[in-house]
């Protein structure tokens, strides 16, 4: 069980539009969800945390109005990066908990590539 | 804020061998979880073991066993009869215990290589 998913798997986008990750819960209610990025060779660094039904809560230095966080159901979140540069270009992956106090299980990841 | 430490970039260890992953962390809590993460080349980050810091005996899974020892805020993992398949990028992580701070915070991770 603890299944998450994310799509797209890749994505390249142009200089100035915008796109949007899914990442989903497939077998069980995700009340919390984390999103993070991680540039080549480095860790994982978290963006925000959303909470079902709620604004999400966006970690220092990320900004909220470029990396759009939805969490309208228990069992999606989406992450829309506005505006894309070259320098968004990076591996996002989300992660889902039942709760802030429950196991997070992550998702596969999303490349994005900025063109 | 709480940081994790991992000092070793990379290590290498030989098919069937024991190799040990460091990591270090500092806190002011008393209470919290400690991780071991590993994420192949595929990048889907694979739960290895994780510590409640209240529990004094040691987590294992395995082949998969940690050292923790709270004064130190050490956390080793030690990987027995390594297989190929080992071979991965290891991250250290360290959450907090009270459910209004649950994320997780990640060391830069030891890049490990099984050698036949």
């Amino acid at each position: 069980g603890a299944v998450v998913s994310q799509h797209p798997s890749r994505v390249i986008c142009k200089s100035g539009t915008s796109v949007k990750i899914e990442c989903r819960s497939l077998d069980f209610q995700a009340t919390t969800m984390f999103w993070y990025r991680q540039f080549p060779k480095q860790s994982l660094m978290l963006m925000a945390t959303s909470n079902e039904g709620s604004k999400a809560t966006y970690e220092q230095g990320v900004e909220k109005d470029k990396f759009l966080i939805n969490h309208a159901s228990l069992t999606l979140s989406t992450l829309t990066v506005t505006s894309a540069h070259p320098e968004d270009s990076s591996f996002y992956i989300c992660s889902a908990s039942r709760g802030l106090a429950y196991e997070q299980y992550f998702g596969p990841g999303t490349r994005l590539t900025v063109t | 804020a709480q940081t994790v430490t991992q000092s070793q970039p990379e290590m290498s260890v030989q098919e069937a061998e024991t190799v040990t992953l460091s990591c270090t962390y500092d806190t002011s809590e008393s209470d919290y979880y400690l991780f071991w993460y590993k994420q192949p080349p595929s990048r889907q980050m694979i739960l290895v073991i994780r510590q409640e810091a209240y529990k004094q005996q040691n987590a294992t899974e395995n082949r998969f066993s940690v050292n923790f020892q709270k004064a130190a805020k050490s956390f080793s993992l030690k990987i027995s009869d390594s297989q190929l398949g080992d071979a991965a990028m290891y991250f250290c992580a360290y959450r907090s215990f009270t459910g209004t701070a649950s994320k997780l915070t990640f060391g830069t991770g030891t890049r490990l290589q099984v050698t036949l």
